[in-house]
């Protein structure tokens, strides 16, 4: 069974919409990453949370510890957001990170 | 915003032959990390180093894969004897204390 899992897997959104991926993970960690990967295969780190909720200009990460599921929301959706939103987890401080399979995010002019 | 900095970007090699793979991570980071990606799978593990020791590697790094740090700025991965299997996009990583992780842009390595 795979550690850290993502909702929808694939998405297409018009441009403007607003859009939220999920991510659920089994163990306990002490950070969740939220990563953006462009086509050109670069990662880039948005957020690491801990608990709570991030912002950072349109994008809102969100994590319940005891539900073990994490949420992050693209407000005002534009077409240079596409590109693979990964979730990734860490058991403890400077534990390797374990990747989610990442969810594909296409938005349309 | 500082980086971390891979090279080279593309690397092409012939089974059987040994590739060196650099990264220069954020000059105050403690921590560093080898990550590969194959085409269309998700990113994995291969290892993590600190205090100039493995602290964690993955199945996937077996004998023919090690790393250094040889001059306090520079982490390499070595394959030795390079398979076809190797094939992806290798990603080096590093961190402070209790901060975010920083990637390289990544080199890809094909194979032949």
């Amino acid at each position: 069974k795979n550690e850290v899992e993502q909702s929808p897997q694939n998405l297409t959104a018009q441009e403007g919409e607003f859009i939220t991926i999920n991510c659920s993970y089994s163990v306990g960690i002490s950070a969740l990453h939220w990563l953006q990967q462009h086509p050109g295969g670069g990662i880039v780190s948005l957020f690491m949370l801990s608990s709570g909720k991030k912002k950072h200009g349109r994008l809102i990460a969100t994590i319940n510890i005891q539900e073990k599921h994490s949420s992050l929301h693209i407000t005002a959706s534009h077409p240079r957001d596409s590109a693979v939103y990964i979730c990734a987890v860490q058991k403890t401080s400077y534990d390797k990170v374990i990747f989610g399979p990442g969810t594909s995010l296409s938005v349309i002019p | 915003e500082p980086e971390v900095t891979q090279t080279p970007s593309h690397q092409v090699t012939q089974m059987g032959q040994e590739v060196i793979l650099r990264c220069v991570p954020i000059s105050n980071h403690l921590y560093f990390y080898w990550y590969r990606q194959i085409l269309g799978q998700k990113v994995e593990f291969l290892v993590s180093f600190y205090n100039n020791e493995i602290s964690e590697k993955s199945e996937i790094f077996d004998d023919q894969f090690s790393v250094e740090r040889p001059d306090g700025s520079n982490f390499t991965l070595k394959i030795r004897s390079t398979k076809l299997e190797d094939s992806a996009m290798y990603f080096c990583a590093s961190s402070g204390t209790g901060e975010k992780l920083f990637f390289g842009s990544g080199t890809q390595l094909s194979v032949l």
